[in-house]
C-alpha cells in the first residue's frame, strides 16, 4: 500500500500565482483532511471531507479551496498566493464509522514558499 | 471551541529515564484521542489511538491514558532512548470527525 501520497514535495510560488496540491490515498478511507503546519504552531485544519462530494471548512480555510470528486483524491487549491500561505501542508486520511476512528494516516507533506 | 494544550513545549532528558508528556483539552465530548510522533522534516506517524470508551492503550514502551472527565491525557515513555527524540503531538476528535491538534512537545533524549 502506498498510503497517502502528496505531490509536489516542494514548491516556490510568486505572490498572486495559483497552484493545486495533490493528495491521493489508496486505503478506501472516507475522511480526508488538509492541514498546514507553521513553525512552533502545531497543525491547523484547513478543510476536510467526510466522503466524495462533501467538503467542509476547518479552522483556517481562507485563501484555499478543495474538491472531492472521488474517494481517493482530495486536491487543495491556492488562489492568489500570499506570503502568509508559506507553510508545510499535510494531507491525511482516516476511516470513521460512528464514534470509531481508525488511526490518522499522513502524507509526507508539501513545503510551500510564497515570495 | 475545542482547544488542545500540550505541556511542556520542550523536554530534555538523559537516556534511560522514564518520562510523561501531557495533553489537555477543553471539551470533554470527544470520540477519541490520538498521539503522534513527528521527526524533523517528516510527516506524522500515529503512535496510539484511544477510543472514548477506553482508559489507556499500550504499545511497547509507550502507554497513553485518557481521562475524559478531567480533559487530560498522558503519554508515558519507559526507558527512553536517543531514537525517541522527536516532536510528540496529541489530537482529539469529536462528532464532526475533525481532529484538533496540540502544539506538540519536542523531546530530546541525550545519550
Amino acid at each position: 500500500n502506498a498510503g497517502v501520497t502528496q505531490t509536489p514535495k516542494f514548491r516556490i510560488l510568486k505572490i498572486g500565482q495559483s497552484m493545486t496540491l495533490q493528495c491521493t490515498q489508496d486505503m478506501n478511507h472516507n475522511y480526508m483532511y488538509w492541514y498546514r503546519q507553521d513553525p512552533g504552531m502545531g497543525l491547523k485544519l484547513i478543510y476536510y471531507s467526510v466522503g466524495a462530494g462533501i467538503t467542509d471548512k476547518g479552522e483556517v480555510p481562507n485563501g484555499y479551496n478543495v474538491s472531492r470528486s472521488t474517494t481517493e483524491d482530495f486536491p487543495l487549491r491556492l488562489e492568489l498566493a500570499a506570503p502568509s500561505q508559506t507553510s508545510v501542508y499535510f494531507c491525511a486520511s482516516s476511516y470513521i464509522a460512528g464514534q470509531l476512528n481508525s488511526p490518522l494516516h499522513f502524507g509526507n507533506g508539501t513545503r510551500l514558499t510564497v515570495t | 471551541k475545542q482547544e488542545v494544550t500540550q505541556i511542556p513545549a520542550a523536554l530534555s532528558v538523559p537516556e534511560g529515564e522514564n518520562l510523561v508528556l501531557n495533553c489537555s483539552f477543553t471539551d470533554s465530548a470527544i470520540y477519541n484521542l490520538q498521539w503522534f510522533r513527528q521527526d524533523p522534516g517528516k510527516g506524522l506517524t500515529s503512535l496510539l489511538l484511544i477510543q472514548s470508551s477506553q482508559r489507556e492503550q499500550t504499545s511497547g514502551r509507550l502507554n497513553a491514558s485518557l481521562d475524559k472527565s478531567s480533559g487530560r491525557s498522558t503519554l508515558y515513555i519507559a526507558a527512553s532512548q536517543p531514537g525517541d527524540s522527536a516532536t510528540y503531538l496529541c489530537a482529539v476528535s469529536g462528532n464532526t470527525g475533525k481532529l484538533i491538534f496540540g502544539q506538540g512537545t519536542t523531546l530530546q533524549v541525550k545519550p
